[in-house]
């Protein structure tokens, strides 16, 4: 099955500052990748995806790059606020026949950015 | 529009009881999963319907653990005989169709004593 890889577990920046999480999968036929802010006490909320047919997405702050080649994906914040601040999951949607997906989440970055 | 909603939101347990988890979709949407979340880690997936159809159950950790959605909409995911390794944050989440965006509802919190 999918395997997904999340770098870094923790990451604190100053207000202002990027932030970078990278994720790599395994399954080469994976062809969705969605990113997930969690707040504390809060369900996941969906912040950006991209599909295998696009390299980079971007949406105000966040951005999203995709390299199938080398099967990984990372998620860019810039200019980061306070607000910023949870955990965030990258997942990878593999497909497994019968029209049924799968979506494997990485563990998590908690993400702290400091006034 | 109402979101995905998930009850009870908590719920505590005696070990070996059995407990019922209702997950309300969003209308309209085909696909309906149940995942578990353990504190500090992602969701992991236990199961997925499309309409009335459990499509995949490969993620359900053993018997004790079933899952039904008999109409395509509302779905119940049953644990019998809990054990205290049961407690966690089970969310449920929908989508449109097979393989595009999932919105996750809040999650019930079991605590199995």
């Amino acid at each position: 099955g999918e395997n997904v890889e999340q770098h870094p577990s923790t990451l604190s920046v100053q207000e202002g500052d990027s932030a970078v999480i990278k994720c790599t999968y395994s399954d080469s036929a994976s062809n969705y990748f969605p990113w997930y802010k969690q707040e504390l006490g809060k369900r996941p909320q969906l912040i950006i995806d991209i599909r295998s047919n696009v390299g980079e997405k971007k949406d105000q702050r966040i951005a999203v790059t995709l390299n199938k080649t080398a099967k990984h994906f990372s998620l860019h914040i810039t200019e980061t606020q306070p607000e910023d601040s949870a955990v965030y999951f990258c997942a990878a949607s593999s497909p497994r026949g019968a029209g049924s997906y799968q979506l494997t989440f990485g563990k998590g970055t908690k993400l702290s950015v400091i006034p | 529009g109402a979101g995905v909603s998930q009850s009870p939101r908590y719920k505590v347990t005696k070990r070996g009881q059995d407990v019922a988890l209702r997950c309300d979709p969003i209308s309209g949407h085909v696909s309906l999963y149940w995942y578990r979340q353990a504190l500090g880690q992602g969701p992991e997936f236990l199961t997925y319907f499309n309409y009335e159809a459990q499509q995949d159950k490969s993620g359900l950790p053993n018997d004790r653990f079933s899952a039904e959605r008999p109409e395509g909409s509302i779905s119940t995911l049953t644990i019998q005989r809990t054990e205290q390794r049961d407690s966690a944050m089970y969310r449920c989440a929908s989508s449109l169709v097979g393989g595009e965006t999932q919105y996750f509802g809040p999650g019930t919190r079991l605590l199995v004593l």
